[in-house]
């Protein structure tokens, strides 16, 4: 069965500062990994994605995540957050083959300040 | 454009109710889900479809159940309200990797059930 760590439950940052979300997953096969992001009172957007190729993947709003396969670990990183990245992140992860259904981190939720 | 709604968006029931969630895509994907999101565990798989007629159990499936009549619809059924049911409900879907699809699953708004 796979698993998904995110380490930091509750993060708050000032405008501008840089941003790195930890995300861990446990499965031993290849998986596809996910970054989503929920906006207060809205639903999950996909924010990127890694399927194959560069381990390095850029998403929207300036976004990009770095998948280290020796560490099973899919961080996400900006390098300076705005005020409208007030969010909480999720990480999942699906195997490459049999079941779609994503297995999702806990969350982790983003408060920045201006 | 294409889309995934949920209805409806907002639901208030009493213990032992039956409670059905809709959930309608117009993406003509294969691959229905239907999650909860709890504080502290993220989301969490209930039920999932891939195609007409197919139904599986996800983690937490117990007094959860989906049929699949047609691509579009994944109803969500609790057949005896609880209030540990008490939850944002999410349905999602994404396409069929053999027709070349991305896996990348879309979410719809989702419904805020309360139970008391």
């Amino acid at each position: 069965a796979q698993s998904v760590s995110q380490h930091n439950h509750h993060v708050i940052l000032s405008e501008a500062a840089s941003l790195e979300l930890g995300c861990n997953y446990s499965y031993g096969g290849t998986v596809n990994l996910f970054w989503y992001v929920q906006y207060p009172g809205q639903h999950l957007q996909l924010l990127l994605k890694y399927f194959s190729g560069d381990p390095l993947v850029k998403g929207i709003k300036g976004f990009e995540a770095e998948f280290i396969k020796s560490k099973f670990s899919f961080n996400l990183r900006k390098p300076s957050v705005q005020w409208s990245d007030t969010a909480e992140y999720f990480c999942a992860v699906n195997a490459r083959t049999g079941r779609r259904a994503l297995t999702f981190g806990s969350g982790t939720r983003l408060q920045v300040q201006p | 454009d294409a889309e995934i709604t949920q209805s409806p968006r907002h639901k208030i029931t009493e213990t032992g109710r039956q409670v059905t969630l809709a959930c309608h895509q117009t993406w003509n994907h294969n691959n229905m889900f239907w999650y909860r999101q709890d504080l502290g565990h993220g989301l969490r798989l209930i039920h999932y479809s891939y195609g007409v007629q197919d139904t599986n159990k996800g983690e937490v499936s117990d007094g959860y159940s989906v049929s699949r009549s047609n691509t579009e619809d994944l109803p969500l059924t609790l057949e005896s309200a609880a209030s540990s049911q008490t939850s944002v409900y999410f349905c999602a879907s994404s396409e069929n990797l053999a027709g070349g699809g991305t896996d990348t699953q879309y979410f719809g708004p989702g419904t805020r059930l309360t139970v008391l």
